[in-house]
């Protein structure tokens, strides 16, 4: 089974500054995708940024990067140069290859960016 | 293009009551999602339909809840003799394939807020 743990229930981040949410899970699997996704209050889901378990590289996808370290089984969400629209709960997502399609998301992570 | 539509976004309804909750997903997508929000928790899969056929229910609570897809697009939850516990955001994912890789994006929807009372 599956299982994507936040830590952090709520971060601050002042504007224009860094901040990392954290995220671990656990898989036995070996061929995996990791996911962040961004939900503001309005309440879509909006995708931000994809790893494979495969991918050597850590993925980027502008202000975005995910910090994945494998053996860790984390996959931390970097946000670089924080902006007030950035403030919104924060989901990290595993989805296994093979039969099992849908996404399973961790407990979130309220960011709040302060002017 | 039009994203993933889902109809009503709030639903309010007493206990015991029937109710139907509707997922328009992209044109073209053939994987279709169903995910249960509970306040303050990520979304919790329910169901999964690869064209008009459910690939996976194994998310779906009881049987009181169950979905068809008939034509292979639009989508509908339906849930018999609701109960308290039942009240979610339940938010519907479209995606373009369900058996390419392990990368798959998922679009969501906004979500139908239902309240049970």
């Amino acid at each position: 089974a599956q299982k994507i743990t936040q830590t952090q229930p709520g971060m601050f981040v002042q504007e224009k500054e860094a901040v990392t949410l954290d995220c671990t899970y656990d898989t036995s699997d070996q061929s995996y995708g990791l996911f962040w996704y961004k939900q503001p209050s309005s309440g879509e889901m909006i995708f931000l940024i994809y790893q494979g378990s495969y991918d050597e590289q850590n993925a980027t996808e502008g202000r975005y990067s995910l910090n994945f370290q494998k053996a860790r089984k984390s996959a931390n969400l970097v946000i670089s140069a924080s902006q007030l629209g950035d403030s919104a709960m924060y989901f990290c997502a595993m989805r296994q290859y093979g039969s099992a399609r849908q996404l399973t998301f961790g407990s979130g992570t309220q960011l709040t960016v302060l002017p | 293009g039009a994203g993933v539509s889902q109809t009503p976004s709030n639903k309010v309804t007493e206990k015991g009551k029937y109710v139907e909750l509707r997922c328009d997903p992209i044109s073209g997508h053939t994987a279709l999602y169903w995910y249960r929000q509970s306040l303050g928790q990520g979304p919790e899969f329910l169901i999964y339909f690869q064209g008009t056929g459910a690939a996976d229910d194994s998310g779906l609570p009881n049987d009181r809840f169950f979905a068809v897809r008939p034509e292979g697009s639009v989508s509908t939850l339906k849930i018999q003799r609701t109960e308290r516990g039942d009240s979610a955001v339940y938010l519907c994912a479209s995606s373009p394939s369900g058996t390419s890789g392990i990368y798959n994006e998922q679009f969501f929807g906004p979500g139908t807020r239902l309240t049970v009372l």
